[in-house]
């Protein structure tokens, strides 16, 4: 298993451009959750999902949109991107059930808006 | 409001134990997660508390007490590959859909 891979690993966006950040997970994990991480802080969640076709706003959505039509994908979305959106996202995964103790993490977007 | 609080940078040599604390104030509570970062990687899942106790995992213990609403990691034997960042996430919820409320992290500083 690959477990959760992200793409790109890297990007540099100009203010007002648009982008699509990918995640896709192989472990068949009902759960995928989206969260972004700036610098010496802890992780903030932007928008989660708890299977296809179902999404929902986390604490930090403004800015920012999510779909998820099939369980393995669950990209995110940036439309006229701010510098406020320079931070690093990562994107996880876990199975159902209320004793699923931990979440699996991709390896995260670096994204730079300039 | 909710917050966790965890100290911001810990230093330690090698071989030693060190003890990381997390206190949080939720507006629920069902379990605390430890997770640990690597600089530029990713969070991997390191232990889960739900009851008030130790949970021994190797070299890594995790402890809780509800009734303080305190946790804190245990890490012994302190090996180089140690050093990162350590987060504490509180679970508010007990059905399947929750999410987690995360520390800032505490970065560990291991010295030769």
């Amino acid at each position: 298993n690959a477990g959760v891979t992200q793409t790109p690993k890297f990007r540099i966006l100009k203010i007002g451009q648009s982008m699509t950040l990918q995640c896709t997970q192989d472990m068949n994990h009902n759960y995928m959750y989206w969260y972004r991480q700036d610098p010496g802080m802890g992780l903030k969640l932007i928008y989660y999902s708890v299977g296809a076709g179902i999404t929902d706003k986390g604490e930090v959505p403004n800015g920012y949109n999510v779909s998820r039509s099939t369980t393995e994908d669950f990209p995110l979305r940036l439309e006229l991107a701010a510098p406020s959106q320079t931070s690093v996202y990562f994107c996880a995964s876990r199975p159902l059930g209320a004793g699923a103790k931990g979440q699996f993490f991709g390896p995260g977007t670096r994204l730079t808006v300039l | 409001g909710q917050s966790l609080e965890q100290p911001s940078e810990v230093t330690a040599v090698e071989g030693a134990i060190v003890q990381i604390n997390c206190t949080y104030q939720t507006s629920g509570f069902y379990g605390l997660s430890w997770y640990q970062q690597h600089d530029g990687g990713a969070p991997t899942f390191l232990s889960y508390n739900a009851l008030d106790g130790l949970e021994e995992t190797g070299r890594f213990s995790s402890f809780l007490s509800r009734s303080d609403s305190y946790g804190y990691l245990l890490l012994q034997e302190l090996q180089m590959k140690d050093s990162a960042s350590y987060f504490c996430a509180v679970r508010e919820r007990g059905d399947s859909n929750y999410q987690l409320i995360w520390g800032a992290g505490t970065k560990l500083i291991i010295k030769p």
